[in-house]
């Protein structure tokens, strides 16, 4: 079946530097796919709409020049938190639509920064 | 914005049990989506319906639009179904843009 794979799975780093995470959809391709954050006990948080080729539509109260979407192939999409801080450390996770009745997910990224 | 109501918030079973969470929402949709997240994070994507029901092995989805109700239920339940359901709805007009439920943390004991 589908296969959406998500790197790293996890990652240490000091605050002020940047993390970049890929999502990569291995057996087919991603026009569009959706990055998600979660907190300790909380629901999964819709960031952003990732469009290949285009710009990325981030929801509100989501900023777009902290988390900088890149989807520039039919079968990768990056997200990469700039200039990370501590509030930033959450399980990211992104999905793509496959065919007409599922969805898949990457494994998710646990990113901490200290 | 459509709100995601689960129950229970959290379930505990012994192996074998019937299982059912549940899942209300407010606003009308398409669709909905059941998904199990294991304890490391990673998501599975279980079901997406839009009416009636879906069965794949032993996970059984209904969705009733009328009433904006779902049902996730479990048969002959096992340990390794330990994990967390969450149903989420579309929102912003796309089966794929997600309200998610806070999820059910269902455990199996042996």
């Amino acid at each position: 079946g589908a296969v959406v794979s998500q790197h790293p799975s996890w990652v240490i780093c000091k605050s002020g530097t940047s993390v970049k995470i890929e999502c990569r959809s291995l057996d087919f391709q991603a026009t569009t796919m959706f990055w998600y954050r979660q907190f300790p006990k909380q629901s999964l948080m819709l960031m952003a709409t990732s469009n290949e080729g285009s710009k990325a539509t981030y929801e509100q109260g989501v900023e777009k020049d902290k988390f900088l979407i890149n989807h520039a192939s039919l079968t990768l999409s990056t997200l990469t938190v700039t200039s990370a801080h501590p509030e930033d450390s959450s399980f990211y996770i992104c999905s793509a639509r496959v065919g007409a009745d599922r969805a898949f997910f990457g494994q998710g990224t646990r990113l901490t920064v200290v | 914005k459509n709100e995601v109501e689960q129950s229970p918030q959290n379930l505990t079973a012994q192996e074998g049990e019937f299982i059912t969470i549940n899942c209300s929402y407010s606003v009308g949709i398409s669709a909905l989506h059941w998904l199990q997240q294991h304890p490391g994070g990673g998501i599975v994507s279980l079901f997406m319906l839009s009416s009636g029901k879906k069965k794949h092995g032993r996970l059984i989805a209904t969705i009733n639009i009328q009433e904006k109700h779902s049902s996730l239920h479990i048969t002959a339940s096992h340990p390794r179904d330990s994990a967390v359901y969450i149903c989420a709805v579309p929102s912003g007009g796309s089966n794929y843009k997600l309200t998610f439920g806070k999820g059910t943390l269902l455990t199996v004991n042996p």
